[in-house]
């Protein structure tokens, strides 16, 4: 099983500050890498897909980066509504798994 | 718009079997992968079970392995989870999500989850 490894599981931001947060993955995913955001009480929302490609709708501020077994999510200017918990998702093999998730939480 | 609607959780006694449902609408059902992905309560995501397009691949995480089984239905647009011999591990929310693109298992839409509470 690929077991994905997020950090740091908090980050304590500002308003307009930028986010850098990473999936390490335990071998190559080769590039099979997506992102999801999800805020209390709603399902996760797909923002970034294979790596770097963002998904329909999703607000040029996110971007994704990374290959092999270090991939990076950046929010370039965090807006109100970004303070959510974010999770790396890997389709490379089965079983398809999670990262434990990282919190983007208001200073 | 595309809608993915699951039903069918509540609450179970452990070893004892329940049954998710989950409706789509807006999109051609039969045409995509679907699949079951669970969150206990204040934990992160887990992913649970894939069912292919046409019901002939399945995929299970270990955790359910030979205790569930997803199943669909392409003429009534939906989709199954039959959950026997539940244990307390096994609450969580049970989301529905489906593939991306063929074959590309990220998943673009989520329904909004149905609880399964396994206790005595």
């Amino acid at each position: 099983e690929i077991v994905l490894t997020q950090s740091p599981a908090t980050l304590s931001l500002s308003p307009g500050e930028r986010a850098t947060l990473s999936c390490r993955a335990s071998q190559s995913v080769s590039s099979y890498l997506a992102w999801y955001q999800q805020r209390p009480g709603q399902a996760p929302r797909l923002l970034i897909y294979d790596a770097s490609n963002r998904a329909t709708g999703i607000p040029a501020r996110f971007s994704g980066s990374g290959s092999g077994t270090d991939y990076t999510l950046t929010i370039s200017s965090l807006e109100p509504e970004d303070f959510a918990v974010y999770y790396c998702q890997q389709r490379s093999d089965w079983p398809l798994t999670f990262g434990g998730g990282t919190k983007v939480e208001i200073k | 718009q595309v809608q993915l609607v699951e039903s069918g959780g509540g609450v179970v006694q452990p070893g004892r079997s329940l049954r998710l449902s989950c409706a789509a609408s807006g999109f051609t059902f039969s045409s995509y992968g679907i699949h079951w992905v669970r969150q206990a309560p204040g934990k992160g995501l887990e992913w649970v079970a894939f069912i292919s397009y046409d019901g002939r691949d399945q995929y299970y995480a270990d955790s359910v392995k030979g205790r569930f089984t997803i199943s669909r239905d392409n003429s009534r647009d939906s989709l199954y989870l039959q959950m026997n011999g539940l244990r307390p591990e096994d609450t969580a929310v049970y989301f529905c999500a489906k593939d991306r693109r063929w074959k590309q298992h990220h998943f673009d839409y989520w329904g909004q989850g149905t609880l399964v509470t396994v206790s005595s």
